[in-house]
């Protein structure tokens, strides 16, 4: 059974950069069509996608964060990461992290993680 | 982008009566290399990660109950449950998968 878990810094000063690891168990990162991605949710609102990372080593950004989100694999540790700069309380949320298989919807989820900007 | 509008943003329904949810894409989700819609419907309980409960509009998730039911094609798709559930109440959201650019529609609040 897969399983993901989030971690990272639940507090980012404004202007800095929020960085989270997704840690993978149950299954290899490496093996199989799949894509890695980051989802996020604000308090109460609804889910954006942030951008995701697939086997062939392409990544996708949501045109609205592109110019400020990094999605990497290291395959060494099983996990992926996100990396968010230039931060502002507009990007406190619940960060998901997520697997799909190729051309297929997002199915594992992991249980988030809140990231509150603030100074 | 493809925008995904879900209608109504919030619903009460009576326990055993049946709820309707509606999810409009800006464009067709029909895929016609292989006849496929790629649009998914998740369920959110509240301090819970979404839960797959539909994909290819219709197909129902392993596990999910048989009330739960998925419809439609192209840029039109409703997410029915037959009998509601008090373990039912819950935010519902449709996903569309048809490019790399995922995105989601606003959410609908089911309430009893």
């Amino acid at each position: 059974q897969l399983h993901l878990q989030e971690s990272g810094s639940g507090l980012v000063k404004p202007s800095q950069t929020l960085s989270l690891t997704c840690d993978v168990s149950g299954g290899s990162i490496s093996s199989g069509d799949y894509s890695w991605g980051w989802i996020r949710q604000p308090p109460g609102k609804g889910l954006e996608w942030i951008g995701s990372m697939y086997h062939n080593g392409y990544a996708y950004y949501n045109p609205s964060l592109q110019s400020r989100v990094t999605v990497s694999i290291d395959r060494s540790k099983n996990q992926f990461s996100l990396k968010l700069t230039s931060v502002t309380a507009a990007d406190t949320a619940v960060y998901y992290c997520a697997r799909a298989a190729y051309r297929d919807p997002l199915t594992n989820w992991g249980q988030g993680t809140l990231v509150t900007v603030s100074s | 982008d493809i925008v995904m509008t879900q209608s109504p943003d919030s619903l009460a329904v009576s326990l055993g009566e049946r709820a309707t949810i509606n999810c409009k894409s800006s464009q067709s989700l029909l895929h016609s290399s292989n006849n496929k819609n790629y649009l998914a419907w998740y369920q959110q309980r509240p301090g819970q990660p979404p839960k797959l409960l539909i994909y290819w509009a219709s197909s129902r998730e392993s596990g999910v109950p048989d009330r739960f039911s998925g419809s439609g094609s192209g840029t039109d798709f409703t997410l029915t449950i037959s009998s509601l559930q008090a373990e039912d109440v819950a935010v519902y959201f449709c996903h569309q998968y048809y490019n790399t650019q995922y995105t989601f529609g606003q959410g609908t609040k089911l309430e009893i």
